[in-house]
This record gives structure tokens, C-alpha cells and sequence, in this order.
């Protein structure tokens, strides 16, 4: 079964200027997730999708990210303008359910890591 | 809001020793917990999680967690370690809705010979 895709691996940019990253979950998964882990600590969810809806973006800076998941499927992350202290690991998530007591797993992709100089 | 605290930035553990890490939740109600490993390179990959029922709960690579509600805590641990078990550990509890987490700072093993 293939995992969590996430592209670019790396980007680097100057700040205020914009950026996008894309997920493709695992075939099948309903929800999807992401989160942004800055060096030295634990990942941060930004939003939370089920199917295409949103469920919890009540992290996510709304003034500069955004994210849409139009088809239900993947989903892409942009910033806009970006600040320095937007560089971290962006990480995708997904699983077969949202629901809490549905004995699923997320699973992680490998994420991209993203320097704002 | 749901919140955990993991008190150790780094630990050290000589190769077969056992380890704990420790981790602190703050919740009202019964939280869902999670430990997740993250190793150099790696994705953060799921070593076990309590939802209910029995409190001492086990997972993969040979690690097991207890939850204690009267300590508020869920602490990882292992009767033996591996060299290959050197990485981020990461403590987390459910938010409202499924698998979105708050995760804690994290706890970085070492494992020396």
C-alpha cells in the first residue's frame, strides 16, 4: 500500500513570497490533515479535512495560509507571503476516518521541509 | 484546551537498559493518548495509543504505555533498548475530532554502546 505523498521535499524561498505544497493521502482515506513542526518541536495542526469539508482550521493563520482539498482527494497547502518564522517541516497526514472511537490510524508522510530566508 | 507536557528534552540510556519517558496530559475528561516515534529522515510512525479500557496498553517494537488518570500521565517505556530505538519520541492527545492531535515537544533518546 502506498503511504502519504507529499512534494516538493525541500523549498527554499525569500520571505514574502508565496509557496504551495501538495498531499496525496493513502487511496481511501476520508480525512486529512496538516501540520507544521518547527525545529525543536512537536508538530502543530493547521486544519483538519473530511472528504473535502473542513472540520478544524481554528490553527491555521488565516491571513497568509491557505488550504483546499477540492475533489476530496489531495490537498494543497500555500502561504502568502511567507515570514521567516513560517520555515518548518509541513507535514501531511491521513485516515480512514475522522471518527473518534473508529480504531484507525494517521498516517504520517515524510513532509517538506521549508527554509524562508 | 487538551495539552500534554513531556518534561525531558533529552534523555540517555545504555544499549539493554530499560527506559521510561514521561509525559503529562491536561484534559477533563477521559483524553485519548498517543506515542509516536520519529526517527532522522522518517515520517512520524504510530507506537501505540490508549482510547479506553485496560490502562497499561502495549505497541509495536516492543514498547508499552500506562495510563494513570490520579497522575494525569502516560508514560512510555521498554525493558530493553535498542541502538536502533535512538530518535524523537513523541507524546500526544486527541483534539476534538479523530486523529487531530496536540503533540508535545518531544523527547529526543539517546543510546549509547
Amino acid at each position: 500500500e502506498a503511504g502519504v505523498a507529499q512534494s516538493p521535499r525541500y523549498k527554499i524561498i525569500e520571505k514574502r513570497q508565496s509557496v504551495a505544497f501538495w498531499c496525496n493521502p493513502i487511496s481511501g482515506h476520508a480525512t486529512l490533515y496538516w501540520y507544521q513542526q518547527i525545529l525543536g518541536q512537536g508538530p502543530k495542526l493547521l486544519i483538519q479535512f473530511q472528504n473535502n469539508g473542513v472540520v478544524d482550521d481554528s490553527q491555521l493563520p488565516k491571513d497568509r495560509f491557505s488550504a483546499e482539498r477540492l475533489k476530496g482527494v489531495d490537498s494543497t497547502l500555500k502561504i502568502q507571503p511567507a515570514k521567516l518564522e513560517d520555515s518548518a517541516v509541513y507535514l501531511c497526514a491521513s485516515s480512514l476516518s475522522g471518527g473518534k472511537r473508529v480504531n484507525t490510524e494517521a498516517f504520517f508522510g515524510q513532509g517538506t521541509r521549508l527554509t524562508v530566508v | 484546551a487538551q495539552s500534554v507536557t513531556q518534561p525531558d528534552i533529552h534523555i540517555t540510556v545504555s544499549e539493554g537498559a530499560s527506559l521510561e519517558l514521561r509525559c503529562n496530559y491536561s484534559y477533563g475528561a477521559t483524553p485519548y493518548l498517543f506515542w509516536y516515534v520519529q526517527s532522522p529522515g522518517q515520517g512520524l510512525q504510530l507506537l501505540l495509543k490508549y482510547f479506553s479500557g485496560d490502562t497499561l496498553v502495549q505497541g509495536i517494537k516492543g514498547f508499552e504505555a500506562e495510563f494513570k488518570r490520579s497522575q494525569s500521565s502516560f508514560n512510555l517505556r521498554k525493558p530493553s533498548v535498542h541502538w536502533s530505538d535512538a530518535a524523537e519520541y513523541f507524546c500526544a492527545v486527541g483534539r476534538n475530532s479523530g486523529y487531530a492531535l496536540n503533540f508535545g515537544k518531544g523527547t529526543s533518546l539517546l543510546v549509547t554502546p
